[in-house]
């Protein structure tokens, strides 16, 4: 089964850029998808297809995927920012759906 | 934004079953694919099941494939979960979730508690 890798944590002082990386075997040739949930909160989709921004989620919120590695990147970071991201791809070999283990964005 | 509303969690022995129910306004229930994700207290993301739009197709994850039914009812506008055989690693908070192009969730509950315990 496909597997995702994120780092369990990333710590930025406001004003900032955060990267946030999610590792996969050839990830590139997947659609990633990165969700941002606040505590007590469901999930929010931030990022779809590796780098478009639904409806209503700022400019300052970006991604970008190329070879093993998806990238989400949160520029002019923001106390609001701080929160869990996840990544989330569509793994065709057996329809399942895979998510990252997470990151936990701390605002300084 | 659309609104799901989960409901049916509760606290349950082991080895029991449990359904949970999620409220979803009928065109969407009847047009789009629909999933159950959860998460288990202090932990990440884990998906559980998604069910077609027809119904016709359902997959699960590995870790409740033969004990859990994901299945609906286009008349009472209501996504279950059957979950049997329920076991300590089963507690988590369960959202049910809307399908966007067989690869993402768009619009998620807000969740329904599940806790196994003697």
């Amino acid at each position: 089964s496909y597997v995702l890798t994120q780092p369990p944590s990333v710590s930025v002082a406001p004003g900032n850029t955060a990267k946030i990386s999610c590792g996969g075997n050839n990830i590139q040739s997947k659609s990633v998808h990165w969700y941002q949930q606040k505590p007590g909160q469901a999930p929010v989709l931030v990022i779809s297809y590796d780098s478009d921004r639904p409806s209503g989620i700022p400019e300052r919120v970006s991604g970008s995927n190329s070879g093993n590695t998806a990238t989400l990147t949160i520029s002019r970071v923001e106390a609001g920012d701080e929160a869990d991201y996840y990544c989330q791809v569509w793994d065709s070999s057996n329809d399942h759906y895979v998510f990252g283990p997470g990151t936990k964005v701390t605002v300084l | 934004q659309v609104q799901l509303v989960e409901s049916g969690g509760g606290v349950v022995q082991p080895g029991r079953s449990l359904r949970l129910s999620c409220a979803v306004p009928g065109p969407i229930l009847r047009n789009y694919a629909m999933h159950w994700v959860r998460q288990a207290p202090g932990k990440g993301l884990e998906w559980v099941a998604v069910i077609s739009f027809d119904g016709n197709s359902k997959f699960y994850a590995d870790t409740v494939k033969g004990r859990f039914t994901i299945s609906k009812d286009n008349s009472n506008n209501t996504l279950y979960l059957q979950m049997s055989s329920l076991s300590a690693e089963d507690t988590a908070l369960y959202y049910c979730a809307k399908d966007h192009e067989i690869q993402l969730m768009d619009s998620w509950g807000q969740g329904t508690l599940v806790t196994v315990s003697s």
